[in-house]
């Protein structure tokens, strides 16, 4: 079964600081990794995925992740916040066996960015 | 390259009745999935669907059903409404089953009243 489990519903940063934005995964088989946006009244944007080829992943609009195999972890980050990155965040993760076709998504971050 | 496209954008419908909503993928993406989004549950895989062969299905009732057509668009229904059943509904598309990531279309929001 796999599960992921992003910490902290709501994060709020300054403009300009770092965003860190967290994401565990729980999967029986080696996973794919995805980081998803969501403005409001919008559908999801694609940030980032995992697909073995390399731990550390880079992504759109600045953002990246790192695949932690030890920690069972894939955090976002983004070194300087700017306000249109307000929007909400998904973590999601995909088996590689072929009946798993299907994302699951964790409960999604928040983020806020202040002036 | 078109997006994916789902229509309608919003709909409004009475308890007990049946909706029909539609997603065409990207051209050449023959895989298609639904989820479904609410404040509650998050998202929430519905079923997939490749070369219009129904692969995955997530834990719905029966009134929750979809099909392929042969150009791989597809359709979601949903018969006998519930209020419950109020919700952002994405429609995601890929060309490799999902493992190299969805394209997800901007949703249809569905209101039961």
């Amino acid at each position: 079964a796999q599960s992921v489990t992003q910490l902290g519903s709501h994060v709020s940063v300054s403009e300009g600081a770092l965003v860190l934005l967290r994401c565990n995964y729980s999967s029986s088989v080696p996973p794919y990794l995805f980081w998803y946006v969501q403005y409001p009244n919008q559908g999801l944007q694609l940030l980032l995925k995992y697909t073995s080829a390399a731990t550390l992943v880079k992504g759109i609009n600045g953002f990246e992740a790192e695949f932690k195999k030890s920690e069972t972890s894939f955090h976002l980050t983004k070194p300087s916040a700017h306000m249109s990155d307000a929007a909400e965040y998904f973590c999601a993760v995909s088996g590689r066996s072929g009946s798993q076709g299907n994302l699951i998504f964790g409960k999604g971050t928040k983020l806020s960015v202040k002036p | 390259k078109a997006g994916v496209t789902q229509t309608p954008r919003y709909l409004i419908k009475t308890r007990g009745q049946q909706v029909t909503l539609s997603c065409s993928p990207i051209s050449g993406h023959r895989s298609v999935s639904w989820y479904q989004q609410t404040p509650g549950q998050g998202l929430q895989f519905l079923f997939e669907y490749f070369s219009e062969t129904q692969r995955n299905k997530g834990n719905f009732p029966g009134r929750f059903s979809g099909r392929q057509f042969s150009n791989s668009r597809s359709e979601m229904n949903v018969s006998t409404l519930e209020l419950g059943d109020s919700a952002l509904y994405l429609c995601a598309s890929s060309d490799n089953r999902g493992n190299y990531g969805y394209t997800f279309g901007s949703g249809t929001r569905l209101t039961v009243v």
